[in-house]
């Protein structure tokens, strides 16, 4: 079974420190997909990244930087010179591949990120 | 722009009286599915349709219908709502689950 594990459960940055919310993760498949998700307290989803198995390229988009590790079974996500705006919780999941009748997000618990002036 | 639209955006509903649920897509995505994500906790899925074919989570309850009329529209019908079914309602879609795009949801209120 798969799992996504999220062991902060909230942080509390002042604006411009960098942060970085932890993820691990656990699946039997050897293809993949993790994700990260960015939920305001409006409470829409908003999709920030994927990355399947095979690709253990990091990647940086602005601000953002995730650090894919299949040794350590991580998908940890940095913000850098973090702003009130990134306040809100982010979720980490998993999925699997589509095996022809459709899969699905298996989520981690997330993490609330605070960033205070 | 093409995207998941989910109606109403708040639902109050009576203990006990049905209640529905929308979600339309303008993706022409293949895969819909329905999440339930109850405060403070990581949205769980309640079932999918891939096309036509209905696929139930084993633990969701009963109270809980889907119903896919085309491949723009999905329904979430709950029978007899409890106050335990208050929750954040995600439909999101995926064409063959690469890559989703999530509604902004409907925030059920059950009193």
């Amino acid at each position: 079974a798969q799992k996504v594990t999220q062991a902060q459960t909230e942080i509390s940055v002042v604006e411009k420190e960098d942060v970085t919310l932890d993820c691990v993760y656990e699946t039997r498949d050897t293809t993949y997909y993790l994700f990260w998700y960015k939920q305001p307290p409006s409470g829409e989803l908003v999709f920030l990244i994927r990355r399947n198995s095979f690709d253990e390229q990091n990647e940086i988009s602005g601000r953002y930087s995730w650090n894919f590790q299949k040794s350590t079974s991580s998908f940890n996500f940095t913000i850098t010179a973090s702003q009130v705006v990134d306040s809100a919780v982010y979720f980490c999941a998993l999925s699997e591949a589509w095996t022809g009748g459709g899969n699905k997000l298996t989520f981690g618990t997330g993490t609330q990120l605070k960033v205070e002036l | 722009d093409a995207m998941v639209i989910q109606n109403p955006r708040y639902q109050v509903t009576q203990f006990g009286k049905p209640v529905t649920l929308s979600c339309s897509q303008t993706l022409n995505h293949n895969v819909m599915y329905w999440y339930q994500q109850k405060s403070s906790q990581a949205p769980k899925l309640l079932f999918h349709y891939y096309d036509k074919d209905f696929n139930n989570e084993a633990d969701t309850p009963d109270n809980f219908q889907s119903r896919r009329p085309n491949t723009s529209f999905c329904f979430l019908d709950i029978r007899s709502p409890g106050l335990g079914d208050a929750a954040m309602y995600l439909c999101a879609t995926s064409r063959d689950g690469l890559g989703y795009t999530f509604g902004s949801g409907t925030r059920l209120t059950v009193v």
